[in-house]
């Protein structure tokens, strides 16, 4: 049972715009940034969002992040073949003191 | 570029003993925190340790606190995870991951990650 609450799945049709949503608490999301990790098949995960909606160099733009109270939510738009991975929303918990994840979301392209 | 190897999983038997280590390279080792993060097969994310910059301090999840051991060597650039007392939920790919500052706090956050190194515990 992950911390973070996120849905087991997503799909869509190339070119369209997706959104996963991830919720959370006052310890954790309400009152801490979010961030959000891409782990390809057989791959590391790589952040993709940082500090709610920040993006690396070398990520599109096609990809977005916001926060809001104790929810975030990751947008994909224009999607690709080559976006169909699974998804990880993470966030600080202060109870912890370290990172919590969500449970993944699988994007599935059709 | 920054690169992050993970080492020494394998099979081991409940209550066994492995070290798991994390060559890095492609940046200065001394001036982040470091973080082991794990994913049992098919399943999500959990953090398991991280250590400052310097290793004076280090952090523990409350599944492993007493049984796992994080260190570094900075003149090695290499990150370590002693295991023991290894249980069968222990079994899970474990990712080394850099953190984006000095000092392990929630100002940061895991920007570099490994490939991953399998540990499986059975008997």
């Amino acid at each position: 049972q992950s911390v973070l609450t996120q849905p087991p799945s997503a799909s869509g049709t190339p070119g369209q715009r997706v959104t996963i949503s991830c919720s959370g608490s006052s310890s954790n999301i309400g009152s801490n940034y979010v961030y959000w990790y891409q782990q390809l098949p057989g791959t590391a995960p790589k952040v993709l969002i940082y500090r709610n909606n920040q993006r690396p160099s070398g990520v599109p733009d096609r990809f977005s992040g916001s926060k809001s109270g104790t929810s975030a939510s990751l947008a994909i738009s224009g999607l690709r073949s080559e976006d169909e991975a699974d998804y990880y929303c993470a966030a600080w918990a202060d109870s912890l003191s370290g990172p919590v994840f969500g449970g993944g979301t699988k994007l599935t392209v059709l | 570029e920054v690169q992050l190897v993970e080492s020494g999983g394998g099979l081991v038997q409940p209550g066994g003993s492995l070290r798991l280590s994390c060559a890095a390279s492609g940046f200065t080792f001394s001036s982040y925190a470091m973080s082991w993060v794990r994913q049992a097969p098919g399943k999500g994310l959990e953090w398991v340790s991280a250590t400052s910059g310097s290793g004076g301090f280090t952090y523990y999840a409350d599944s492993v606190k007493g049984r796992f051991t994080i260190s570094r060597d900075n003149s090695k650039n290499t990150l370590y995870l002693q295991m023991n007392s290894l249980r069968a939920e222990d079994t899970a790919v474990y990712y080394c991951a850099k953190w984006s500052s000095y000092y392990y706090d929630s100002s940061g956050y895991p920007d570099y990650w490994g490939q991953g190194t399998l540990v499986t515990v059975s008997s």
